[in-house]
């Protein structure tokens, strides 16, 4: 079946750091692949996207590409905030499937001032 | 972006009673709906996947008399947690998916549910 890894968290970081949160998945077709966020307290939110390979989907100074060859779908922003303090979960859905997201365990980040 | 709503956004119960969490999509129509359990620093667990004016599909060992899913209509969807026990506490959290949409879910900022 459908798997989606994480880098185990927490991850600590001062302001204005560099972020990498590391995903890998695995799947019998050809899915679309997420990251979600979610702040203290509140449900997930839809943080970026990419529905095929070498795709690259980015939003609030994050990014993350689309990267078949190796099954992956890094998170990545250049200079992280305290406000990006949460936990950010990689996702797959399997296109024409059940629409089901498979999550990883998602991963906590902490950025200090 | 979509919007959906869950109310309560948190609830504290007696152990015994039943309690009811609505998730609505506020601004589209879902044909499906998913309910989600997240206990503390893990992962989203589903529970079941609801569709309109069907009876939900519940994952493997997740007590359908006890977790009430119904979907009237395409824009809600009630969750019941009936006869509630302390180890029910727990953040539920609803997603809706839209028919012939992208393959985007859209989530709900979540209801927090203590039982006494």
């Amino acid at each position: 079946g459908d798997s989606v890894t994480q880098m185990e968290g927490p991850v600590t970081l001062s302001e204005e750091a560099f972020l990498t949160i590391n995903c890998t998945y695995t799947a019998t077709g050809y899915p679309s692949l997420f990251w979600y966020v979610q702040y203290p307290g509140e449900g997930l939110q839809l943080l970026l996207k990419a529905t095929k390979a070498d795709d690259k989907g980015s939003n609030k100074g994050f990014e993350a590409t689309y990267r078949k060859e190796t099954t992956s779908f890094h998170l990545e922003k250049g200079s992280v905030q305290v406000s990006d303090s949460a936990v950010y979960f990689c996702a797959l859905i399997e296109v024409g499937g059940s629409y089901i997201p498979t999550f990883g365990r998602g991963t906590s980040l902490i950025v200090h001032p | 972006g979509a919007v959906v709503s869950q109310h309560p956004s948190w609830v504290i119960c007696k152990s015994g009673t039943s309690v009811k969490i609505e998730c609505r999509s506020l601004d589209f129509q879902a044909t499906t709906m998913f309910w989600y359990r997240q206990f503390p620093k893990q992962s989203l667990m589903l529970m079941a996947t609801s569709n309109e004016g069907s009876k939900a599909t519940y994952e493997q060992g997740v007590e359908k008399d006890k977790f009430l899913i119904n979907h009237a209509s395409l824009t809600l969807s009630t969750l019941t947690v009936t006869s509630a026990h302390p180890e029910d506490s727990s953040f539920y959290i609803c997603s809706a998916h839209t028919s012939g949409a992208t393959d985007t879910q859209y989530f709900g900022p979540g209801t927090r549910l203590t039982v006494l």
